[in-house]
């Protein structure tokens, strides 16, 4: 099956510094990637949708200049939460959708990455 | 518009006693449907999937669920719970050729012995 990996699995930083999640598609190559955040005890909220050598789409409310989005090739798109703060620390989950995938819109996720800001 | 809703958040069940999952949805086109699980600090895993072909979808350890146009539900279903099935589940809509995924609330399991 399609196979999606995140580094780190958790991080922990001080409040200002930045800090960079990688997802990667192991066994596939995806045009596409989501990030979501994941608050506790509540559902996946869409941050970003990811294309491969274009900007990323965001959703209203998010902060592009806050949470940078690299998608640089078809395996690899990151996250990088820049100037963090104790509010930014959440569960990061990304996705990726296998190619052709466009009309089910099945999505593969990662095991998510635990941000932790003091 | 698009949106589902999980009328539980939280289910009860003993150990080899059947579980069942409410979901409906709401979909302005033909929906693909998906039942996800989480397990606590993990990804999302694919449970099933409805994309249209058969309504009765078995997906894997045991689940499935019954898509019913009429009633707009994607209930999820298993005949015997066992321990392992505690965890967070995530009932999701995606209309067909829209790039979103809408997600409920969720429903979290829990298994007594």
């Amino acid at each position: 099956g399609a196979v999606v990996s995140q580094h780190p699995s958790w991080v922990i930083c001080k409040s200002g510094t930045s800090v960079k999640i990688e997802c990667r598609s192991l066994d596939f190559q995806a045009t596409t990637m989501f990030w979501y955040r994941q608050f506790p005890k509540q559902s996946l909220m869409l941050m970003a949708t990811s294309n491969e050598g274009s900007k990323a789409t965001y959703e209203q409310g998010v902060e592009k200049d806050k949470f940078l989005i690299n998608h640089a090739s078809l395996t690899l798109s990151t996250l990088t939460v820049t100037s963090a703060h104790p509010e930014d620390s959440s569960f990061y989950i990304c996705s990726a959708r296998v190619p052709g995938g466009q009309i089910y819109n099945e999505q593969f996720f990662g095991p998510g990455t635990r941000l932790t800001v003091l | 518009a698009q949106s589902v809703t999980q009328l539980d958040s939280h289910v009860s069940v003993s150990e080899g006693t059947p579980v069942l999952l409410r979901c409906n949805y709401s979909s302005s086109y033909s929906p693909s449907l998906f039942w996800y699980v989480q397990h606590p600090n993990k990804g999302l895993q694919l449970l099933l999937k409805y994309t249209s072909a058969a309504t009765l979808v078995k997906g894997i350890n045991g689940f499935e669920a019954e898509f019913k146009k009429s009633e707009t539900s994607f209930h999820l279903t298993k005949p015997s719970a066992h321990m392992s099935d505690a965890a967070e589940y995530f009932c999701v809509v995606s209309p067909w050729g829209f790039q979103k995924l809408v997600f409920g609330t969720g429903t979290r399991l829990l298994v007594s012995p």
